[in-house]
């Protein structure tokens, strides 16, 4: 069974970089696609980025340049970077795949991040 | 961007039908295809697919749920609803960069 599951500090503070990973089991991240995706206080859903199975990514440009997604495929994880975080980033951040389709079909539990001095 | 528009809430009867409606400001058809998906997450739980391709039921989802629509209008139904489905339901277009979600309608029993 394919299980994601989120890790990262859950207090972030301005200016700082907020850093997560996604450890995936049951499924190599050498095929499909895996994304982020973050839920705000009041429910609006964002998507980040992903990073495909060859290792290309692709982000949303919303984000500028702040945003990287990186891999480690023998540890079969990503991972998100976001830089310079204000209090706009605190959000719950989960992991997902996707296939062609681009519906995601396996999300993490997510993690709550807290940007706050 | 393409922006979809939900309803914030809806309230239904326990074994009455429930219709979740998503309408985009851009056509999210392609090849045959429309490119919108449906979640439903419940408090403290990660989203989880209902419905992709507008009307395709992801794997172990009960058939009381259903998607239907194309072009810029699209709705998900629950017939019966159960005390379970009470929830809040998004959709998701996957037709252009960058991929945009719904506000989400939240869905109450009577």
């Amino acid at each position: 069974e394919v299980q994601l599951q989120e890790s990262g500090p859950g207090l972030v503070k301005p200016s700082q970089s907020l850093s997560l990973t996604c450890s995936v089991t049951g499924y190599s991240i050498t095929s499909n696609y895996w994304g982020w995706i973050r839920k705000f206080p009041g429910n609006k859903m964002e998507w980040m980025g992903y990073i495909s199975y060859s290792g290309s990514t692709s982000y949303n440009p919303s984000l500028k340049s702040r945003i990287s997604i990186t891999r480690d495929t023998s540890k079969n994880q990503f991972f998100l970077q976001l830089n310079s975080v204000t209090t706009e980033d605190t959000a719950t951040y989960y992991c997902a795949r996707f296939t062609d389709t681009v519906a995601f079909d396996y999300w993490g539990q997510g993690v709550m991040v807290t940007v706050s001095s | 961007d393409i922006v979809l528009t939900q309803s914030p809430a809806l309230a239904v009867s326990l074994g009455q039908r429930a219709t979740i409606s998503c309408k985009t400001n851009q056509n999210v058809d392609y090849y045959g295809n429309s490119y919108m998906h449906w979640y439903q997450q419940k408090p403290g739980q990660q989203p989880k697919l209902l419905i992709y391709l507008a009307s395709n039921l992801a794997s172990g989802i009960p058939a009381r749920f259903s998607g239907r629509g194309s072009g810029t209008d699209f709705t998900l139904t629950i017939d019966p609803v159960e005390a379970d489905d009470t929830a809040t339901y998004y959709c998701q277009q996957s037709r252009n960069l960058p991929w945009t979600f719904g506000g989400g309608t939240k869905l109450e029993l009577k």
